[in-house]
């Protein structure tokens, strides 16, 4: 069953406003990772987190790796058109490394 | 270092016939994992292999799919007698052994007519 609760579901903001969504999980993951896809492309790898409390940016981009490694958030400042798209949390699950994602957050720009 | 590659983009297939996806991971990693996606859907996890070996088959059904990651050349997901049912996207992701992070390629849009 799924594992990450990732929320909210969809967004709809004002060009130039921040956004945060976030996932979490009744369990411990040494690993998180954000995505986003664009319509018609494979989701591309924003930031990978790997310590618990670590905050990585990358550009407009922020995300933190929970004190309780069970919870993951991302934002994204000063929004613009092309931040359109599907955000989407992963982990990697168990001894095995099973990556397992989130349901995904769809998120809307209005100009 | 080419990213993940699959191919073919688009594949269009009658009722009945057989798909094959194929997947090139990145250099050096052993790791893949296939995924498929409807239309404003998430990313349903189907199957997880390392070189020669599947860890994981569980979100696979059990009739008319199957993968292979062989020890030389790109994995496979194939769909035999496909149905109209199995149209959607089809994405795959490797990685290196660890706690290292995947990356995916641009994914195979199967349409069944």
């Amino acid at each position: 069953g799924q594992q990450l609760n990732q929320s909210p579901q969809s967004m709809f903001i004002q060009e130039g406003e921040d956004v945060s969504m976030n996932c979490t999980s009744s369990s411990i993951f040494n690993t998180w990772l954000w995505y986003k896809q664009d319509p018609g492309e494979g989701p591309v790898l924003l930031i990978a987190l790997y310590k618990a409390g670590e905050l990585t940016s990358n550009g407009r981009l922020t995300a933190q790796f929970g004190i309780t490694r069970k919870d993951s958030f991302l934002n994204i400042s000063a929004s613009i058109p092309s931040d359109v798209g599907i955000y989407f949390c992963a982990v990697l699950r168990g001894s095995a490394r099973q990556l397992t994602f989130g349901s995904g957050t769809q998120l809307t720009v209005l100009p | 270092n080419a990213g993940v590659m699959q191919n073919p983009r688009h594949l269009v297939r009658r009722r009945g016939q057989e798909a094959r996806l194929r997947c090139s991971p990145m250099k050096g990693h052993s790791h893949v994992y296939w995924y498929r996606q409807l239309p404003e859907e998430g990313l349903k996890f189907m199957v997880y292999l390392q070189k020669e070996n599947i860890i994981d088959e569980s979100g696979m059904p059990k009739e008319r799919f199957s993968a292979e990651f062989p020890k030389e050349g790109p994995s496979i997901l194939r769909i035999q007698q496909v149905v109209r049912g199995d149209s959607a996207a089809y994405f795959c992701a490797s990685r290196e052994g660890g706690n290292t992070e995947a990356f995916f390629g641009q994914g195979t849009r199967l349409t069944v007519v």
